[in-house]
């Protein structure tokens, strides 16, 4: 299957400071992507659809000048966690649809775990 | 938007027995109904899918079954193992978009 990498795996910031993410599609083209949250013990909850080109679509609630989402190409797309404060600590997971046919699937990322102290 | 309901939350079964994981979903339009497998700090694992022109699907000890008209579809594991112990999350889709909406998560402990 096609393989999405996500890095940082972990990353530990201070409060105040920015934290970018990056998600890469390494052997298709992702015109669009999407960035989960999950705190811990619960659901995948959806922040944002990232489009290749364009502003990405942000979910109710979730604040877009906090959450910066650029998909510059079509291989990559990055979370940039600004002004993080210890609420903001959570496991962030990226995901692509694959590439072509009406019978894909969503490809994950490895997940970044994020720590703001 | 859509929403889904997944129950129950924990679960717990003796090695060899059935497990069945049931999920509700509100909008009609929804036809993607995959189901992964997540491990403790890792990427979630797709398991098995089900698309909304099927009523049913098989892979070896895991089923999905879809009732369209109820909006409900559920994961059926066969003869569990301990190694079948994770949480399990339902999701929905619409369209070939691959915008997930997940359930709540079932934690599944398998016992020796």
């Amino acid at each position: 299957g096609a393989v999405v990498s996500q890095h940082p795996s972990r990353v530990i910031c201070k409060s105040g400071t920015s934290v970018k993410i990056e998600c890469r599609s390494l052997d298709f083209q992702a015109t669009t992507m999407f960035w989960y949250r999950q705190f811990p013990k619960q659901s995948l909850m959806l922040m944002a659809t990232s489009n290749e080109g364009s502003k990405a679509t942000y979910e109710q609630g979730v604040e877009k000048d906090k959450f910066l989402i650029n998909h510059a190409s079509l291989t990559l797309s990055t979370l940039t966690v600004t002004s993080a404060h210890p609420e903001d600590s959570s496991f962030y997971i990226c995901s692509a649809w694959g590439a072509g046919g009406l019978n894909t699937e969503a490809f994950f990322g490895q997940g970044t775990r994020l720590t703001v102290v | 938007g859509e929403n889904v309901e997944q129950h129950p939350s924990t679960l717990s079964v003796q090695e060899g027995d059935s497990a069945v994981i049931k999920c509700t979903y509100s909008d009609s339009a929804s036809n993607y109904f995959p189901w992964y497998k997540q491990e403790l700090g890792k990427r979630p694992q797709l398991i098995i899918d089900i698309r909304s022109n099927v009523g049913e699907k098989k892979d070896q000890r895991i089923a999905v079954t879809l009732n369209k008209t109820a909006k409900h579809f559920s994961l059926h594991i066969t003869e569990t193992q301990p190694e079948d112990s994770a949480v399990y999350f339902c999701a929905a889709s619409k369209g070939n978009t691959g915008k997930l909406i997940f359930g709540q998560g079932t934690t599944l402990q398998v016992k020796p």
